[in-house]
C-alpha cells in the first residue's frame, strides 16, 4: 500500500539550533514530493518541491533548506532556527488525481 | 492578491443545520479543485474533488462556478463530528507540477 511516513510529530528547539525532519513515502516510485508549513492562524505555505531524486525547488527564500537524497526520501533542514521557523510542517505527495495526501505533520516550537 | 480566498468564519451551528462554505480563486487557469477538512492539530485530509458540474458525496455537495471564479461547499444535516476546518484548494499555474494553493480555511463547529 501507500503510505508516507514524517517524524518527528513534535519537537521543542532552541534559537540558533539546526533542525532535520524527515518524510519518507512507500509503495510508489519517483513521486512528486512536497514540503508546506502552516504557521499559527495562517493558511498552508510551499516551501519546497522535488520531482526527483536530487531535485530541489524553492518557492520562498528563506532559512531553511531541503534535500532529496533518495528516491522517496525528503529532507527538510536549517543550520540555525529562527523564532519564525516556529509552526507545522508537512510532508505531501500526489498518489493519484484526487490531490495530495500529507503526512501526519510534525509541529516545531522554537524557543 | 490572494490565489484562494475563503469566508473567514468561524461557523457555529446546530446539529441538523445545513451551513455553506464559500470561496473564490484568482488564476482563472486552474484545473483542479478540491474541499480539504483538517482537525484540530492534524494534517489536512482530502475531503472531496469538485467537479464542474458539481457533485456530491453523501451529505456534502461541492459546486463549481469557473466563470466567477467560485468554488462552494454545502453541508447538510450538520453532526457533530463535522466540526473542523474546511480549507477550498485550487491548482496553480505555471510549472511547478503538482503545485496547489490553499486558502486558510473556514472553521465550523457544530454543537448538540
Amino acid at each position: 500500500s501507500q503510505t508516507i511516513h514524517q517524524w518527528p510529530a513534535t519537537l521543542v528547539q532552541p534559537v540558533g539550533s539546526p533542525l532535520s525532519l524527515e518524510c519518507t513515502v512507500e509503495g510508489t516510485s519517483n513521486p512528486n514530493l512536497y514540503w508546506y508549513r502552516q504557521a499559527a492562524g495562517r493558511g498552508l505555505q510551499l516551501l519546497f518541491y522535488s520531482v526527483g531524486i536530487g531535485q530541489i525547488s524553492s518557492e520562498v527564500p528563506q532559512n531553511l533548506s531541503a534535500s532529496r537524497p533518495q528516491d522517496r526520501q525528503f529532507i527538510l533542514s536549517s543550520k540555525k532556527l529562527l523564532l519564525s521557523d516556529s509552526g507545522f510542517y508537512l510532508c505531501a505527495w500526489i498518489p493519484g488525481a484526487s490531490g495530495y495526501t500529507f503526512g501526519s505533520g510534525t509541529r516545531l516550537t522554537v524557543v | 492578491r490572494k490565489e484562494v480566498e475563503q469566508d473567514p468564519g468561524p461557523f457555529n451551528v446546530p446539529e441538523g443545520a445545513t451551513v455553506a462554505f464559500n470561496c473564490t480563486y484568482s488564476n482563472s487557469a486552474s484545473q483542479s479543485f478540491f474541499w480539504y477538512r483538517q482537525d484540530c492539530r492534524k494534517e489536512p485530509k482530502l475531503l472531496m474533488s469538485v467537479y464542474s458540474s458539481g457533485n456530491e458525496d453523501g451529505r456534502f455537495t461541492a459546486q463549481l462556478n469557473r466563470a466567477s471564479q467560485y468554488i462552494s461547499l454545502l453541508i447538510r444535516d450538520s453532526k457533530l463530528s463535522d466540526s473542523a476546518t474546511y480549507l477550498c484548494v485550487v491548482s496553480g499555474r505555471g510549472s511547478t507540477l503538482g503545485r496547489l494553493y490553499f486558502g486558510r480555511g473556514t472553521q465550523l463547529t457544530v454543537w448538540p
